[in-house]
């Protein structure tokens, strides 16, 4: 689980903003990646996922971006609210092995 | 919908007691993960299932052992709990064979060994 991390463990947004997260991984092999969030007292849900013949792929308000070149993976989140206050982990999968996790971002949205 | 359902959602064990933490599924998915969190770890997999009485190990599976009799339940076990075994416990379960795509997560059971 390692291989799967964030550049930052919390972040701070002011309500209304948009959020970027960021997510790194090591494994150049990785071919399926997933965003989760997970809210206080709740299992992770899933938000969005990508698969690396894509550099980009939206959602309602989100968007995620694969960059293969440098392994990046970022989730932006536009016009936050109060209600994506949660930990978001990425989540990468390559080959007949199961997902590895990132250690999570914790998103603070201030009224 | 897809429901993961964990048999508790809080317990209190004391050390060396025998745990059995339960996890059941009901959309036919194949495979189910057993999962540890712990603040600034992230998710560690313990044990997955790809089918009815297989197991693998995954990254932490020392001191715990799994059972999958049913398709649908898929349990943990700690045979001598320990204190470091307090944690969160998160199980989940996926459709594709060979572990592939998402999981769907249950609620979690906070468990604290005293």
């Amino acid at each position: 689980g390692e291989s799967v991390g964030l550049h930052l463990p919390t972040l701070s947004v002011q309500e209304g903003d948009n959020s970027i997260i960021n997510c790194a991984y090591s494994n150049s092999a990785s071919d399926y990646f997933i965003w989760y969030k997970q809210e206080s007292g709740k299992g992770p849900q899933f938000i969005i996922d990508i698969r690396s013949n894509m550099d980009k792929r939206q959602g309602q308000r989100v968007t995620v971006l694969l960059n293969k070149t440098v392994k990046h993976l970022s989730l932006q989140i536009a016009a936050t609210q109060p209600g994506d206050s949660a930990v978001y982990f990425c989540a990468e999968e390559g080959g007949n092995t199961p997902l590895v996790f990132g250690k999570g971002t914790r998103l603070s949205v201030i009224a | 919908d897809v429901k993961v359902t964990q048999s508790s959602r809080y317990l209190v064990k004391r050390t060396g007691e025998k745990v059995f933490l339960e996890c059941v599924q009901d959309m036919d998915h194949e495979n189910m993960f057993w999962y540890r969190q712990d603040p600034g770890l992230g998710l560690r997999l313990i044990y997955f299932s790809y089918d009815v009485k297989m197991k693998e190990k995954g990254d932490i599976p020392e001191g715990y052992s799994v059972s999958r009799e049913k398709k649908e339940r898929f349990s943990l076990i700690l045979e001598s709990a320990s204190t470091n075994q307090t944690s969160m416990y998160l199980c989940a379960s996926s459709r594709w064979v060979g572990g592939e795509g998402e999981q769907f997560f249950g609620p979690g059971t906070r468990l604290t060994v005293l």
